[in-house]
């Protein structure tokens, strides 16, 4: 079963405003991750956040991470075009001595020029 | 150079037959993966490697049978293709048994006919 669970499915806005994409997750994690997907490509790693941490910044990327709630979110600020792809957020449980990297459903986002 | 690279690109294939994809990753990663992603996106992990060794299979049919032959490359075999079997499927690396960052290949789009 999927471990994360992407909120909106879809999502379309405009250049120049921010996006907001949740992500929730079930069982506890190791660290938390969030990948883009353009269209007919493979994933690219945007950024990590571990499971003592609460928030971290990468340019126009902002995740933050709440582990009571379980969630976690990715924010993109001042979009471009260039930002339209799927966004999935994937969790790092420990299964003994190694991991396991589990995707979300994911999320599509649109910017509008 | 490429740091993760599978071929082929592309695979059409009739049912019943076998077929293999190749993965190569130059980072000096100890974990490599196989995910199956389906027309929903939706990405599943098949298997994951250490060192050559299987830590992961998920609830895979074994007419898939990964082969680490050293821990830079993950083959993936697949017997008596079924239309089910149609996907992209992507060979990943990454760091730390898992615990860090996964570096992705182009994905092989599979299509049996």
């Amino acid at each position: 079963s999927q471990q994360g669970e992407e909120d909106p499915q879809a999502l379309s806005i405009q250049e120049g405003e921010n996006a907001t994409m949740n992500c929730s997750y079930k069982t506890s994690i190791n660290n938390l991750q969030w990948y883009r997907q353009n269209s007919g490509r493979g994933l690219v790693h945007l950024i990590l956040i571990r499971s003592n941490e609460r928030e971290k910044h990468s340019g126009r990327l902002r995740v933050t991470l709440d582990t009571s709630k379980k969630s976690s979110s990715l924010l993109i600020t001042a979009s471009r075009a260039a930002d339209t792809a799927s966004y999935f957020c994937a969790t790092v449980q420990s299964t003994g001595a190694n991991s396991k990297l589990t995707f979300g459903k994911g999320i599509t986002l649109s910017v509008r020029p | 150079d490429t740091a993760v690279s599978q071929t082929p690109k592309y695979l059409v294939t009739q049912m019943g037959n076998d077929k293999s994809i190749k993965c190569e990753q130059n980072l000096g990663h100890d974990t490599m993966y196989w995910y199956k992603q389906d027309s929903k996106k939706f990405l599943k992990i098949m298997f994951s490697y250490n060192n050559k060794e299987l830590i992961i299979n998920e609830t895979v049919p074994n007419r898939f049978s990964p082969k680490s032959p050293d821990k830079a490359h993950l083959n993936l075999h697949i017997n008596s293709l079924e239309l089910g079997d149609s996907a992209v499927y992507f060979c990943a690396s990454s760091q730390r048994r898992g615990a860090g960052e996964a570096f992705f290949g182009q994905g092989t789009r599979l299509t049996v006919v």
